[in-house]
């Protein structure tokens, strides 16, 4: 069964800082999405990407999947306080999205 | 427009209970999924329905049934409730049956809490 990858499991930022998260994929990913999640609630819709090589942005956050469409990485630039949350990685597989275990990023002040 | 609207938020339920959770998706959306997704980990994908049909079912016993309204609206039902069942349950709304190419939006979910 396919399954992805996440790491780091969790992370603690100095505020303004740089970071990344990475995802990896034992099978080719035809299509990658990231969400946040706050803590026990839902899922926030950040990027998706389905080509190799695709890089997307939205305010501060960058996310790129890789030529070889197995891995993607999520970068934050100058972190803030409202980054802080669980980062999901969701792959589409048929009729489902199969999901890594999540980053918990903690930003610090 | 309203988003996904998931009810309950909060759910305690005793051993052995039936439960049935309820999710409405967003407006002109056909196509909603369950996720079951325990403290720490990535949601596990439970069904998807697409015109009131289902279209996919993960890997979990025959206690967990669902169904689609004519107006896409679903619910989840759990039987003979496990202490194992106590998760955050998440429904998803997508315009298309597939993910690919679609983004899906979740709903706030439910917290089910089996004592």
């Amino acid at each position: 069964s396919q399954e992805l990858e996440q790491s780091p499991q969790s992370l603690i930022v100095q505020e303004g800082k740089n970071l990344t998260i990475n995802c990896t994929s034992s099978k080719t990913l035809y299509g990658l999405y990231w969400y946040k999640q706050k803590y026990g609630e839902g899922l926030i819709f950040l990027m998706m990407l389905q080509k190799g090589g695709e890089e997307k942005s939205h305010e501060k956050i960058t996310a790129k999947l890789d030529e070889k469409k197995q891995q993607s990485s999520l970068h934050i630039t100058a972190s803030q306080p409202s980054h802080a949350g669980i980062y999901l990685c969701g792959a589409a597989f048929n009729y489902q999205l199969i999901w890594g275990a999540g980053t918990k990023l903690i930003i610090k002040p | 427009d309203a988003g996904v609207t998931q009810s309950p938020t909060h759910l305690i339920k005793t051993r052995g209970q039936h439960v049935t959770l309820r999710c409405s998706p967003i407006s002109g959306h056909k196509s909603v999924s369950w996720y079951q997704q325990v403290l720490g980990q990535g949601p596990q994908f439970i069904f998807q329905y697409y015109e009131k049909e289902e279209r996919g079912r993960g890997n979990f016993p025959d206690r967990f049934s669902a169904r689609q309204f004519p107006n896409y609206s679903s619910e989840l039902n759990v039987n003979a409730l496990l202490l194992g069942d106590s998760a955050l349950y998440l429904c998803a709304s997508s315009f298309q049956i597939s993910y690919s190419g679609t983004e899906a939006f979740f709903g706030q979910g439910t917290r089910l809490t089996v004592v």
